[in-house]
């Protein structure tokens, strides 16, 4: 199994700031690489996929990068909508997930 | 409104079986692979099993292999997950989920409940 490490387990920033977030795989899953946004209470929401392809209608302020084993998630100019739980997961082989980065308020 | 609804969640007991459905709107439910995805409440998601749109294909983690079967109707536009031999920890949310390709979520449901628990 892919073990998804993400880091940090949450992250304090304030509104108009700048996230970065990290995801490391066990071994490499090439690009195919998704990040997923979680709400309480909502569904949780595909925000990329194929590493940085945004989903229909992601604002560009959500970008992703990285290949083989490192992948990072960048949320530009946070706006209050954005605080969340986020998720990335591999699927170049069965699927699995990491165990999330909390966005909070700083 | 696309919409994916589950329904079924329940408290069983170890060794009991459960069958959850999913009903979906709004959009060509026979066009699209779906899949189960589950997640220990405070924990993270863990995709449970796959299904393609019209040959029958499947595909289970191997936690619930033998133990849990996903099947769907496209008539009646609804998919559902028979969960066997429940154990603790199969105690989740479940998730219905749409497949974009490959196994990527473009949709999710709103999840239903399984405790299992003497």
């Amino acid at each position: 199994e892919i073990v998804m490490t993400q880091s940090p387990p949450t992250l304090s920033v304030s509104p108009g700031e700048r996230a970065t977030l990290s995801c490391r795989a066990s071994q490499s899953v090439s690009a195919n690489l998704a990040w997923y946004q979680h709400k309480p209470g909502q569904t949780p929401r595909l925000l990329l996929y194929a590493t940085s392809t945004r989903a229909t209608g992601i604002p560009a302020r959500f970008s992703g990068s990285g290949s083989g084993t490192e992948f990072t998630l960048t949320i530009s100019n946070l706006q209050s909508e954005d605080f969340a739980v986020y998720y990335c997961q591999q699927y170049n082989y069965w699927p699995t997930f990491g165990q999330g980065t909390k966005v909070e308020i700083k | 409104q696309v919409q994916l609804v589950e329904s079924g969640g329940d408290l069983v007991k170890p060794g009991g079986s459960l069958r959850l459905s999913c009903a979906a709107s709004g959009f060509s439910f026979s066009d699209y692979y779906m899949s189960w995805v589950r997640q220990v409440p405070g924990k993270g998601l863990e995709w449970v099993a796959y299904m393609s749109n019209s040959n029958g294909y499947t595909n289970y983690a191997d936690s619930v292999t033998d133990r849990f079967t996903i099947s769907r109707d496209n008539a009646q536009n609804s998919l559902y997950l028979h969960m066997n031999s429940l154990r603790a920890d199969d105690t989740a949310v479940y998730y219905c989920a749409r497949n974009l390709r490959g196994y990527i979520v473009d949709l999710w449901g709103q999840g239903t409940l399984v405790t299992v628990s003497s």
